[in-house]
């Protein structure tokens, strides 16, 4: 399984946009790239999936290059709801399971 | 999407008492469902996926006699902690993957935890 790598905490303001950058340096061909989001004492809550290139949503944006080692989640605008932590995972082409990493705490501030 | 819930959604027994949580999808069938595990300002720790009809299938380093697992049908799992001790307090949180659904690869759901406090 390919391990991620997400900075451990970042701040922003409201308004601003928030771009989130994972390092995934032993994907596979077949892996995909899945964030998910997670408040507290909640479960977490799948946001975007790719495999390549850049895919968007009504909810955000990932940005992946070429060489797939690395991605860039998106948040548009954000504001003091989108205080959670955010996990970037590497789905494997096969199996079922998912690995969940250390997240990003995002602290939006007013 | 997919509804997936949890019961109970927060727990306080004793130490030595044994303690169910249910995960429930309620809207799909799984034939397999995940269950996790959390401790504060850590990320989530799968400790079995659960198969309908089956035995479970524990991770490394998880007790399979003090965690069961019983996954008696298509829309229920249940984790049992028995004989519980103050380290056993967690966040156990359960998935699920709905498989009709289509586009997005191993889309979990998640249930919305369970507070586990043993004192």
């Amino acid at each position: 399984l390919a391990k991620t790598t997400q900075p451990i905490s970042m701040d922003s303001y409201e308004g601003q946009e928030v771009n989130i950058t994972c390092s995934h340096n032993n994907i596979a061909t077949n892996d995909y790239i899945t964030w998910y989001q997670q408040f507290p004492s909640q479960g977490p809550r799948f946001i975007i999936q790719g495999y390549k290139t850049k895919v968007t949503n009504e909810v955000a944006s990932l940005f992946i290059p070429a060489d797939r080692k690395s991605s860039t989640l998106s948040l548009p605008r954000v504001s003091l709801s989108d205080t959670a932590v955010y996990y970037c995972l590497v789905v494997p082409g096969w199996g079922n399971m998912l690995t969940f990493g250390g997240g990003t705490r995002l602290m939006v501030k007013p | 999407g997919a509804v997936v819930s949890q019961h109970p959604s927060w727990v306080i027994c004793k130490s030595g008492t044994s303690v169910k949580i249910e995960c429930r999808s309620l809207d799909f069938q799984a034939t397999t469902m995940f269950w996790y595990r959390q401790f504060p300002k850590q990320s989530l720790m799968l400790m079995a996926t659960s198969n309908e009809g089956s035995k479970a299938t524990y991770e490394q380093g998880v007790e399979k006699d003090k965690f069961l697992i019983n996954h008696a049908s298509l829309t229920l799992s249940t984790l049992t902690v028995t004989s519980a001790h103050p380290e056993d307090s967690s966040f156990y949180i359960c998935s699920a993957r709905n498989q009709t659904l289509a586009g997005v690869r191993n889309e979990q759901f998640f249930g919305p935890g369970t507070r586990l406090t043993v004192l």
